[in-house]
C-alpha cells in the first residue's frame, strides 16, 4: 500500500482562524479523499479530490468552509476555515487502491485538531 | 441513504476466545466489503476485504459475507490483548465511495 503522510500531526487553534492540512503520498494516485472523525464517532467523508478538477463535496460540507487543493497526483491540502470549537476533530486523508482494488482506501496518520 | 450498522459494543472477550463482530448494510448493490482496525489515537488500518459470498480466511481473521441477508462479519480466533481496538466495517457500491459503520470497540481481557 502507499505511504501517506500528513502535516501537521496535531494543532491547537483559536476560533476564527484557519488551518491548512497537507497530505503527501509516495506514489501517484488519481483519487484522494478527506474525512473527519469526531470524538467517539466513525468516519465522515468531507470531499473527494481529483487532480485537475474541482473537489466533490458531500452533503453538509461546503467549499467555503473546507477548500481543497489537488495540484498534482501525490499531494492535496484541506483548509478548515473560520474555525469554531465544533471543528475539533481528527482529519484524515486517504487514497484509493490499487491493491486489492481501486475501491480500497488507505489512510494517512491523521491530523488532530483542537479549536479553543 | 446508504447505511452501515454495527453494534457499538464494547465487546469484551477473554484472551484465546473467538471474537465475533457483525455488520449489516442497506444497499443491495454493494459489491465490496472491508474491515478496518483502529487503535486508539491511530488511523484506520485495512485488515480484511471480501467480495464474494462465503468465508475468507487470513491468519486468525475470517470474514464472512451473506449478500442475501446483507450481512458481513469478522471472526477473530485466539483473540489477543493486542486485538483490542475499534473495528470499522466499510461497504462500497463502486464509484470510489466507502460507507463506514460506527465501529465496534473490542476489548480482549488477558
Amino acid at each position: 500500500s502507499a505511504v501517506i503522510s500528513q502535516k501537521p500531526s496535531r494543532d491547537i487553534c483559536q476560533r476564527g482562524t484557519s488551518l491548512t492540512i497537507q497530505c503527501q503520498v509516495d506514489s501517484q494516485v488519481t483519487m484522494m479523499f478527506w474525512y473527519r472523525q469526531q470524538p467517539g464517532q466513525s468516519l465522515t467523508l468531507i470531499a473527494t479530490a481529483n487532480q485537475g478538477s474541482e473537489a466533490t463535496y458531500e452533503s453538509g460540507f461546503v467549499i467555503d468552509k473546507f477548500p481543497i487543493s489537488r495540484p498534482n497526483l501525490t499531494f492535496s491540502t484541506l483548509t478548515v476555515s473560520n474555525m469554531s470549537p465544533e471543528d475539533s476533530s481528527i482529519y484524515l486523508c486517504s487514497v484509493e487502491g490499487p491493491v486489492p482494488s481501486q475501491e480500497t482506501q488507505y489512510f494517512g496518520p491523521g491530523t488532530r485538531l483542537l479549536v479553543l | 441513504q446508504k447505511e452501515v450498522e454495527q453494534n457499538s459494543g464494547p465487546l469484551s472477550v477473554p484472551e484465546g476466545a473467538i471474537a465475533s463482530l457483525n455488520c449489516t448494510y442497506s444497499d443491495r448493490g454493494s459489491q465490496s466489503f472491508f474491515w478496518y482496525r483502529q487503535y486508539s489515537g491511530k488511523s484506520p488500518e485495512l485488515i480484511m476485504f471480501i467480495y464474494s459470498n462465503g468465508d475468507k480466511e487470513d491468519g486468525r481473521f475470517t470474514a464472512q459475507l451473506n449478500k442475501a441477508s446483507q450481512y458481513v462479519s469478522l471472526l477473530i480466533r485466539d483473540s489477543q490483548p493486542s486485538d483490542s481496538a475499534t473495528y470499522l466495517c466499510a461497504v462500497s457500491a463502486g464509484a470510489n465511495n466507502l460507507f463506514f459503520g460506527t465501529g465496534t470497540r473490542l476489548t480482549v481481557i488477558p
